[in-house]
């Protein structure tokens, strides 16, 4: 069973500060996606990174794909309290479109 | 204008009843998904469907049946609901059955079994 774990759970910090949140698993997948999920709504896709080693930047957040395609983070610069949401990172194998997600990050912005 | 809709938002209902979430998407995509987002808000897919063909079902209950009449709708009938079943349930849907593709979430449906 692949399983993806993600890293911190819950975070909670000051406008302008830097974070990073992380998605680890023992398994190689085809890509990783990362969504946002806002209170109330459903998941919005972020970014997909595809190959090992990738670094895709959207303003102020960097997503990385580790080399092995096992691990992913996500690096927020200077956060806003607009950047407070619900971080998920989902990983992708087979021919199905199944996504398989990890437990999630909590991140609270305050001003 | 709603690119994925679900119906109703909310559902409060009793233990053992059925009800029914309706799913319908004017993306023009081919795949349709429903997932389940717990408490401790973990996403795991239930079912997919590829124009309208079963493609994936994960060990999910015999008591959810999706059915897909068409292209653009994707619905969950949920029999002899249970305390567990209470949850977040969304639809999604992409383009094609491929990997990689964007995945396009509706608002999801809060399901509370009493």
């Amino acid at each position: 069973t692949q399983l993806l774990e993600q890293s911190p759970q819950f975070l909670s910090i000051q406008e302008g500060e830097n974070l990073t949140v992380y998605c680890n698993s023992s398994s190689v997948f085809s890509s990783l996606q990362w969504y946002r999920q806002e209170p109330g709504e459903g998941p919005v896709l972020l970014v997909t990174v595809v190959t090992g080693g990738e670094v895709k930047k959207l303003k102020r957040l960097t997503f990385q794909f580790g080399d092995a395609r096992k691990d992913s983070s996500l690096h927020i610069t200077a956060a806003q309290p607009g950047d407070t949401g619900l971080y998920l990172c989902a990983g992708t194998s087979g021919n199905t479109g199944k996504l398989i997600f990890g437990q999630g990050t909590t991140l609270q912005v305050k001003p | 204008d709603t690119a994925v809709s679900q119906t109703p938002k909310y559902l409060v209902t009793q233990m053992g009843n059925d009800k029914s979430i309706k799913c319908e998407q004017n993306l023009g995509h081919d795949t349709m998904y429903w997932y389940k987002q717990d408490s401790k808000k973990f996403l795991k897919i239930m079912f997919s469907y590829n124009n309208k063909e079963l493609i994936i079902n994960e060990t999910v209950p015999n008591r959810f049946s999706p059915k897909s009449p068409d292209k653009a709708h994707l619905n969950l009938h949920i029999n002899s609901l249970e305390l567990g079943d209470s949850a977040v349930y969304f639809c999604a849907s992409s383009r094609l059955l491929i990997l990689q593709e964007t995945q396009y979430f509706g608002p999801g449906t809060r399901l509370l079994v009493l």
